[in-house]
């Protein structure tokens, strides 16, 4: 058990709606990654927030948005939902920078129809 | 700009074999390289983290050592049990040090 959950295990949608993913970190972690993980594929970095504002983003576009609150919780929102954004999602937290350890939640499976 | 290959893409053994999973990076200023597992439509555990100035790590029956200057990772599986069977994926941090740069993994199948 790594301390981070995520919420919900499964979703589906419908291609142009709007998706909200939750994640929940272990407690003291200020560093919080979101990674799209499309099957047969190794996880691909979205974004990443320490202390609330966003540090780092990978090759995605901006209806990929992000939240994260005082409280170690995060949220991914995904508008205009395309169904190449069926595939899981992951968070991962770690202590302060992302080349510490990154502990790494269950994952949402989004599924787009 | 980095980037992470793994080798084989899967692989299949008999229960009790030793085995080596490899993985190749191209940016050799890296502050670690993490080893994860991951089972069917699961999350990833963390299994190593290899820092910069450490050649080896160990945890129970896996060893993964680190060679910076050559761009490779290996991880070690001591006599494989069927329970080992998983994806292993290698992870190695940009250069910004934001981000996680994953190989597509290797694909082990243990048979008993």
């Amino acid at each position: 058990e790594t301390g981070v959950t995520q919420s919900p295990t499964h979703l589906i949608k419908t291609r142009g709606q709007q998706v909200t993913l939750r994640c929940s970190s272990q407690s003291g972690h200020n560093t919080v990654s979101w990674y799209q993980q499309a099957l047969g594929q190794g996880p691909q970095f979205i974004f990443q927030y320490y202390r609330e504002e966003e540090n780092g983003r990978g090759n995605f576009p901006p209806r990929f948005s992000g939240l994260q609150f005082p409280n170690y919780s995060s949220e991914l929102n995904v508008n205009a939902l395309e169904l190449d954004d069926s595939a899981l999602y992951l968070c991962a937290s770690s202590q302060d920078s992302g080349s510490d350890e990154q502990y790494f939640g269950p994952g949402t499976r989004l599924t787009v129809t | 700009k980095q980037e992470v290959t793994q080798i084989p893409a899967a692989l299949s053994v008999p229960e009790g074999e030793n085995l080596v999973l490899n993985c190749s990076f191209t940016d050799s200023a890296i502050y670690n390289l993490q080893w994860f597992r991951q089972d069917p439509g699961k999350g990833l555990t963390s299994l190593l983290l290899i820092q910069s100035s450490q050649r080896e790590q160990t945890s129970g029956r896996l060893n993964a050592s680190l060679d910076k200057s050559s761009g490779r990772s290996t991880l070690y599986i001591a006599a494989s049990q069927p329970g080992d069977s998983a994806t292993y994926l290698c992870a190695a941090p940009n250069q910004a040090g934001t981000a996680l740069i994953f190989g597509k993994g290797t694909t082990l199948s243990v048979s008993s």
